[in-house]
């Protein structure tokens, strides 16, 4: 069985532009989260979808983030205009009874 | 307010030792408690995680957990170390609501010295 899987595994940009961040959950997990490890600090939840429905986005930072879920399979994650602060590790996790959470191996952005 | 507590950043043992890493943690309803590790350049792995039922708890790779409630503590151990255990771990809690959002510690990172 595959696992979560993320892509790209790095992505560099500069500041004020767009990055996307894609999510591939674990075939037939209905729940999909992001979470996001700025440096030096603890790992902290964005988001939580079950299937394509928004459950709970209380972690997302501001209104340049947007995330999607299309048809309940991949999800996105956009930085529209990405800050030097947004730069970290972002970790997508999908679940399938609500309790085991399965991590991808992360998209590590830097914004310069 | 809800918290993980992993109090030591940086932890050197020397390889074949024992291993004792420390998680507490601060959350008003029934905790699920949950360690994961990050080898360098890999994701997070689940390495043991506690529901309910026997507080110590065995995971992969040799590494077992015990679940303390009246100290609210979650401590990971392991009797003997490989220099492949160098590695930073991740004390996490969650509940059994629907999609509760996980709270993780800062981590502590391991060092294994030879």
């Amino acid at each position: 069985e595959a696992g979560v899987t993320q892509f790209p595994s790095h992505s560099v940009i500069e500041k004020g532009q767009t990055v996307t961040l894609r999510c591939d959950p674990i075939s037939g997990h209905d729940n999909l989260y992001w979470y996001r490890r700025v440096m030096g600090k603890e790992i902290k939840f964005l988001l939580h979808f079950v299937k394509e429905s928004k459950q709970d986005e209380s972690g997302m930072p501001n209104n340049r983030f947007l995330a999607e879920r299309t048809g309940g399979t991949y999800s996105t994650l956009k930085v529209q205009p990405a800050e030097l602060e947004d730069s970290g590790v972002y970790f997508c996790a999908s679940s399938q009874a609500l309790r085991t959470q399965y991590f991808g191996p992360g998209t590590r952005l830097l914004v310069l | 307010a809800q918290s993980v507590t992993q109090p030591d950043i940086h932890i050197t043992v020397s390889e074949g030792a024992s291993l004792e890493l420390r998680c507490n943690y601060s959350y008003g309803a029934t905790p699920y408690l949950f360690w994961y590790v990050q080898s360098p350049g890999q994701g997070l792995q689940l390495l043991l995680k506690y529901f309910s039922g026997d507080t110590l708890v065995q995971g992969i790779k040799g590494f077992e957990a015990e679940f303390k409630r009246s100290q609210s503590s979650f401590n990971l151990r392991k009797p003997s170390v490989h220099w492949s255990d160098a590695a930073e771990y991740f004390c996490a809690v969650g509940s059994n609501q629907a999609g509760t959002a996980l709270i993780f510690g800062k981590g502590t990172t391991l060092s294994v010295s030879s």
